[in-house]
């Protein structure tokens, strides 16, 4: 059973206009979210992240916004540029565990 | 910023040699380290924490005999593919803890087992 899914394999949009990944979680006791970034054949690169006691963190143009009923939570990037093409993946922890539980990732690509 | 290095980048080893993959945090103490494997398109999944000078906490399915971890000090960390078969080729990744700085991501390797 997958707690964390993200549901998109990949999104394409144009550069300068806003790109939105989407992930939604079954557990309802993860209370810490995080978004990595990564490239092909490299290690995930830490993003944002957001606590369960606060449902919007931003970070340049890079925004995560969560919707706790709705088990839900998204990350905004605009303006979306090309460098910004990645696999995106959703993570989230449960109480101060240091153990994450990651979707799958959305593949971005942003056209010039 | 937090560095982990991961070696080797990339390995190929034939059947039933043993693969030694090493994580090291550059510029901090990590007392915990993680080791997570990714196959195509699939998720980071984790197959095991590393304590410092206790044993690791294998994930329920992974087999303990053929994944050994070790970490012997606070800023290595050791995964050892015992027995390599090709099923056994993926995507390692750890990643270290680092209090404050969060989770810090080695780069990778990239095994092949022919």
């Amino acid at each position: 059973d997958q707690q964390v899914k993200q549901n998109s394999p990949s999104l394409s949009v144009q550069e300068g206009r806003i790109s939105i990944l989407n992930c939604d979680y079954t557990n309802s006791m993860f209370d810490y979210f995080l978004w990595y970034k990564k490239y092909p054949a490299e290690g995930p690169t830490f993003l944002i992240s957001i606590s369960s006691i606060k449902d919007k963190n931003e970070d340049g143009r890079f925004t995560v916004f969560l919707n706790k009923s709705a088990k839900h939570l998204s990350l905004h990037i605009v303006p979306s540029q090309p460098g910004d093409s990645a696999v995106y993946f959703c993570a989230a922890s449960v109480g101060g565990s240091e153990k994450l539980v990651f979707g799958k990732g959305t593949k971005l690509t942003v056209n010039p | 910023g937090a560095v982990v290095s991961q070696h080797p980048s990339w390995v190929i080893c034939k059947s039933g040699t043993s693969v030694k993959i090493e994580c090291r945090s550059l510029d901090f103490q990590a007392t915990t380290m993680f080791w997570y494997r990714q196959f195509p398109k699939q998720s980071l999944m984790l197959m095991a924490t590393s304590n410092e000078g206790s044993k690791a906490t294998y994930e329920q399915g992974v087999e303990k005999d053929k994944f050994l971890i070790n970490h012997a000090s606070l800023t290595l960390s050791t995964l050892t593919v015992t027995s390599a078969h090709p099923e056994d080729s993926s995507f390692y990744i750890c990643s270290a803890s680092s209090g404050t700085l969060g989770y810090t991501f080695g780069s990778g390797t990239r095994l092949t087992v022919v």
